[in-house]
């Protein structure tokens, strides 16, 4: 089974921290994908990355980067937090025609 | 600009059917899926069309239909576990990347 990871479930950061999401992957995908969802927004694509080292701009890609040094673990940065960040940020890789979503970090930014 | 359109809620009765429907309108496309989401919960994947038809599996069946830039999903034999929230999203290019625009979301809720 396709097993993806994020590192906290639950997150609360004060405005102006740095703050990292970690993800990881256990099945060797090359693509892997960091959406925020909000209430009546559904999922909204802030960066994918398609290889180590390669990342893409999504749709909603300001105030946030991305890192990958290795296949397996996608991060995702936000620079300098702010309280419209707040929000449920979920990981996600990709095999064919098919995304493997991770449990989700909520984030509460103060 | 690109969109997809499906109803924000559905409530239906244990053991009846119902039909999540999804318009899509987007620069290109090679597929339409779909997800469930519990509450508190990851999306998971259900199914993918790339072809007009209906593909079944199990209780859950999806349709497309390219021409008429619209799909849906069918839940029969309602229970109460499928009390979820439902994607419809679709994959615009061709490419090895995988990206998907999702819908906002359909959130059906199943009464005893």
């Amino acid at each position: 089974d396709v097993k993806v990871t994020q590192s906290s479930r639950y997150l609360v950061k004060r405005t102006g921290e740095k703050v990292f999401l970690e993800c990881v992957q256990d099945m060797d995908h090359e693509n892997m994908f960091w959406y925020r969802q909000d209430p009546g927004l559904g999922l909204r694509l802030i960066y994918f990355s398609y290889d180590v080292k390669m990342k893409e701009k999504g749709d909603i890609p300001e105030g946030y980067s991305v890192s990958r040094e290795k296949k397996e673990r996608f991060s995702l940065i936000l620079e300098s937090a702010s309280t419209n960040q707040t929000s449920m940020y979920l990981c996600a890789s990709v095999r064919g025609n098919e995304q493997f979503f991770g449990p989700g970090t909520r984030l509460t930014v103060l | 600009g690109q969109s997809l359109e499906q109803p924000s809620e559905v409530t239906a009765v244990e053991g009846a059917i119902v039909q999540i429907n999804c318009t899509y309108q987007t620069s290109g496309f090679y597929g339409l899926s779909w997800y469930q989401q519990h509450d508190g919960g990851a999306p998971t994947f259900l199914s993918y069309n790339a072809l007009d038809g209906l593909e079944e599996t199990g209780r859950f069946s999806s349709f497309l239909s390219r021409s008429d830039s619209y799909g849906y999903l069918l839940l029969q034999e309602l229970q109460m576990k499928d009390s979820a929230s439902y994607f419809c999203a679709v994959r615009d290019d061709g490419g090895s990347q995988g990206n998907l625009i999702f819908g906002k979301g359909t959130k059906l809720s199943v009464k005893p």
